[in-house]
């Protein structure tokens, strides 16, 4: 079965960029897409069609696509930011939803 | 606003079945395509099933196929899913998400969450 992977952690300083990669076959031809979850929270969708901002998500989050890995990019890193980031495409045939395992990220 | 409620967690004993409900609101329910993932206590998420917009398309993940079935209601703006031979393993809280692209299926985003309701199969 089709599967996207992930980092299991990443850990910065306040202030510093992050960077949160996600790899997968069908990356070429599906978007992929990132949520934010804290504890004992809902995902919160970030990042839509690999790099499009929903309404009321902070500039300073931003996505990029290069072949098989897509990245999610926190400038600027705020406390607030630690929490689960998790990515979420197809399969190449769009028949099936995939998540990736996530990562944690961890604010110094 | 749009309001996504999923109801109908409970403690279950093993090979019982279940049915959640979503209820939806805020937005053309009818237009839209909706999801169930699931996340184990401690795990990540875990896609569960989708359906389309009017309920023709329906795809499910390899550890729910055969056991559950995924369906929706237009004229009651909800979303069902009904879960038979539950397993301890299928113990997590269950999240409904509607798309946020309108009757896109799959290779699409989710943008409004419930906040989950909680089954657990245990004997």
């Amino acid at each position: 079965s089709y599967e996207l992977t992930q980092p299991p952690s990443v850990s910065v300083s306040p202030g510093q960029t992050a960077r949160i990669t996600c790899s997968g076959d069908a990356l070429p031809s599906q978007y992929a897409y990132w949520y934010q979850q804290k504890p004992g929270q809902a995902p919160v969708l970030v990042i839509n069609k690999d790099s499009e901002r929903p309404s009321g998500i902070p500039e300073r989050i931003s996505g990029s696509s290069s072949g098989t890995t897509v990245t999610l990019t926190i400038s600027g890193v705020r406390a607030e930011d630690e929490a689960d980031y998790y990515c979420q495409s197809a399969d190449s045939s769009a028949t099936s939803v995939v998540f990736g395992g996530g990562t944690k990220l961890t604010v110094l | 606003q749009v309001q996504v409620v999923e109801s109908g967690g409970g403690v279950v004993q093993p090979g019982t079945s279940l049915r959640l409900s979503c209820a939806a609101s805020g937005f053309t329910f009818s237009t839209y395509g909706m999801q169930w993932v699931r996340q184990a206590p401690g795990k990540g998420l875990e896609w569960v099933a989708v359906i389309s917009y009017d309920g023709s398309i329906t795809y499910y993940a390899e550890s729910v196929k055969g056991r559950s079935t995924i369906s929706r209601d237009n004229s009651k703006n909800t979303v069902y899913l009904q879960m038979n031979s539950l397993r301890p393993e299928d113990t997590a809280v269950y999240y409904c998400a509607k798309a946020e692209a309108p009757t896109v299926t799959t290779g699409v985003g989710f943008d409004y969450w419930g906040r989950g309701t909680l089954v657990t199969v245990s004997s």
